[in-house]
């Protein structure tokens, strides 16, 4: 019973480089989310998904982009990682259902230097 | 815009103390739903409680009490008879109906002290 699952759970990068996050659930939901967290800042949303094949850009999306070409997987992309880019990345999946909680993953700590 | 304010940003209490932790939302939904998420210094996210706007019955889970007052937009967390395990940063976080992100507060750091 894996929930929401993350890899890498930390990362270093070098400006420039690029990666992609990848986030996996089980749980058969359509909603899927990625947010990074800043200190005193709680989290901030970065893209999200409703569906398979589609996604939309959240609060912060610059610099990043997402792919949901499974269901069940969602992935986040930087392709030329920048210093403000270091964060703690966290995933999250949730029924449409409105009054339902969203489930996270264990977070992905990532340093760009 | 949707907004989430929590002005306490860390509280440090003695253990066996009680805490209140306050949250203030803003929107413009009629419909909206309200959560309570902590994160433990080993750092996942803990679902604590849901809200929908329609339902202002306070509730109790434990040691916890959750106060929701639509007229001062408010979603207040207490804790009774804090333990040390209860030290973690605590999220409030607002909802719509539509894409469901989550708006969340800045958090607050309780340090219950032994």
């Amino acid at each position: 019973n894996a929930g929401v699952t993350q890899t890498p759970k930390f990362r270093v990068l070098k400006t420039g480089q690029s990666m992609t996050l990848l986030c996996a659930q089980d749980m058969n939901h359509e909603y899927m989310y990625w947010y990074r967290q800043d200190p005193g800042m709680g989290l901030r949303l970065i893209h999200y998904s409703v569906g398979e094949g589609t996604t939309a850009k959240g609060e912060v999306p610059d610099g990043y982009n997402v792919s949901r070409l499974k269901k069940q997987n969602f992935l986040l992309g930087l392709e030329s990682a920048a210093p403000s880019q270091t964060s703690v990345y966290f995933c999250a999946s949730s029924s449409p259902e409105p009054n339902t909680e969203a489930f996270f993953g264990q977070g992905t700590r990532l340093t760009v230097v | 815009a949707q907004k989430v304010t929590q002005a306490q940003t860390e509280i440090s209490v003695v253990e066996k103390e009680d805490v209140t932790l306050d949250c203030v939302y803003e929107t413009r939904d009629t419909t909206y739903y309200l959560f309570w998420y902590k994160q433990p210094p080993s750092g996942e996210l803990v679902f604590l409680i849901r809200r929908n706007s329609f339902d202002e019955q306070n509730e109790i889970s434990g040691r916890y009490s959750w106060n929701f007052q639509k007229s001062t937009s408010s979603f207040n967390f207490t804790i009774t008879a804090s333990q040390v395990v209860d030290s973690a940063v605590y999220f409030c976080a607002l909802s719509d109906t539509g894409r469901r992100a989550l708006t969340f507060g800045s958090g607050t750091r309780l340090q219950v002290q032994p």
